[in-house]
């Protein structure tokens, strides 16, 4: 069974950092890209960020040199490095798998930013 | 302000068909594949259609996808109280080189 689980969510301070993480199973992995796609509370969609199979990287605007997406195909694992975290990036983060036919096929359950003095 | 455009609201009737449209241009919608995405109140968001109009493996055959020219359109056939949730469509946008969201419909079932 194909599973999703993010981690490294929390309370930070404006102008801080956090780590998130994402830890892919019941998949290989490394075959498929991956995107982290976020949802301000009581907001619509947002992409966020994407790395291909072969590590070709896409950023929104409105991150772009302030995240950066990663993987470890020997760990299964995403990431998405977030610096520079002002009050609109607070949000829940999902992480997505898509498949060859670009569905977007399985999500996480998101894990929760706060930015926050 | 999101780059697809959806209607904010749409409702029916148990057992009607309910159409929601997203609309964007030649960077997005127009050269490139439409997806569209369910979301429960309190869940993750779940595929219902990608690829303009393919549905996955247990998506129910009332939802059904299309797309012409810069616009896209997902159908609801035979409404159940089940299908009340907001709706996502998506799409890559060469321009921005990235992926762009709808501004999201509410769907009520009455």
């Amino acid at each position: 069974e194909v599973q999703l689980l993010e981690s490294g969510g929390g309370l930070v301070q404006p102008g801080g950092s956090l780590r998130l993480s994402c830890a892919g199973t019941g998949f290989t992995f490394s075959n498929y890209a991956m995107n982290w796609v976020r949802q301000a509370p009581g907001k619509g969609l947002e992409w966020v960020s994407g790395i291909s199979a072969g590590g070709d990287i896409y950023y929104a605007e409105s991150v772009k040199g302030r995240y950066t997406i990663s993987r470890d195909n020997s760990k299964n694992m995403l990431y998405l490095q977030m610096n520079g975290l002002r009050a609109e990036d607070m949000a829940r983060y999902y992480c997505v798998r898509k498949d060859p036919n670009s569905a977007w096929d399985y999500w996480g359950q998101g894990t929760l930013v706060t930015v926050s003095s | 302000q999101s780059v697809l455009t959806q209607p904010p609201s749409a409702s029916g009737t148990p057992g009607q068909r309910v159409t929601i449209s997203c609309s964007g241009n030649s960077s997005n919608i127009g050269n490139n594949d439409v997806k569209w995405f369910q979301q429960l109140p309190g869940k993750a968001p779940k595929l219902l259609i990608y690829s303009n109009y393919q549905r996955p493996s247990g998506v129910p055959g009332r939802f059904s996808g299309s797309k012409s020219g810069t616009s896209a359109s997902l159908a609801i056939s035979g409404l159940q109280s089940e299908d009340e949730a907001d709706y996502y469509c998506a799409a890559w946008d060469g321009s921005l080189n990235g992926h762009v969201f709808g501004s999201g419909t509410k769907v009520t079932v009455l």
